[in-house]
């Protein structure tokens, strides 16, 4: 199947700062990428969809200012957590659908964010 | 609303066999997926049903009712690697996909 690599897998910051979360499709090209947000032994809440060359779409209740979403090329999906506080760990996940194929999501491996 | 219902927490013994339930109400419908996650790791892809009936693929099989919005995933010969949790999600009519809370498997020796 397709690979998506997600990177950095694990990140500790400072409350405050920001971090960027990077999504990559690596044998396909992904005009869709979603992302996930899951807090310990709950279900993968979607965070928001983005879409190669627009804006994302964020669900409800998800801040767009907060979460930062560049998908600026068929490959590459960025999400960046900005001013993280302690709430704001959580596993990242990242997902994306290859448009030649069916309807598979084919997961990043995730990233453990933990803010101090 | 949307919804998706699972057990979840099951628990069964080494070599045996185990069905897991999920009950979807979506708006729209356009498939019914199965993933396996272990803690701390991101799920992986199981089975996808869009047709009634039953799909077997090596000691796992996953099965669908359109009409009664159900879905079981049936797990063979238990080993102690299926410990893991198991995630239910429908594809809705936008398809965009609905996410059950997931259940955790325990294998017992």
């Amino acid at each position: 199947g397709a690979v998506v690599s997600q990177h950095p897998s694990r990140v500790i910051c400072k409350s405050g700062t920001s971090v960027k979360i990077e999504c990559r499709s690596l044998d396909f090209q992904a005009t869709t990428m979603f992302w996930y947000r899951q807090f310990p032994k709950q279900s993968l809440m979607l965070m928001a969809t983005s879409n190669e060359g627009s804006k994302a779409t964020y669900e409800q209740g998800v801040e767009k200012d907060k979460f930062l979403i560049n998908h600026a090329s068929l490959t590459l999906s960025t999400l960046t957590v900005t001013s993280a506080h302690p709430e704001d760990s959580s596993f990242y996940i990242c997902s994306a659908r290859d448009p030649q194929g069916d309807t598979e999501q084919f997961f990043g491996p995730g990233t453990r964010l933990t803010v101090l | 609303g949307q919804n998706i219902d699972q057990p979840t927490e099951m628990t069964a013994t080494e070599g045996a066999i185990v069905q897991i339930n999920c009950t979807y109400q979506t708006s729209g419908f356009n498939g019914l997926f199965w993933y396996q996650q272990h803690a701390g790791e991101a799920p992986t892809f199981l089975s996808y049903n869009v047709l009634d009936g039953l799909e077997e693929k090596g000691r796992f099989s996953s099965f669908l009712s359109r009409s009664k919005g159900y879905s079981y995933l049936l797990l063979k010969e238990l080993q102690m690697k299926d410990s893991a949790s198991y995630l239910c999600a429908a594809l809705d009519s936008n398809y965009q996909l609905i996410w059950g809370a997931g259940t955790k498997l325990i294998i017992k020796p």
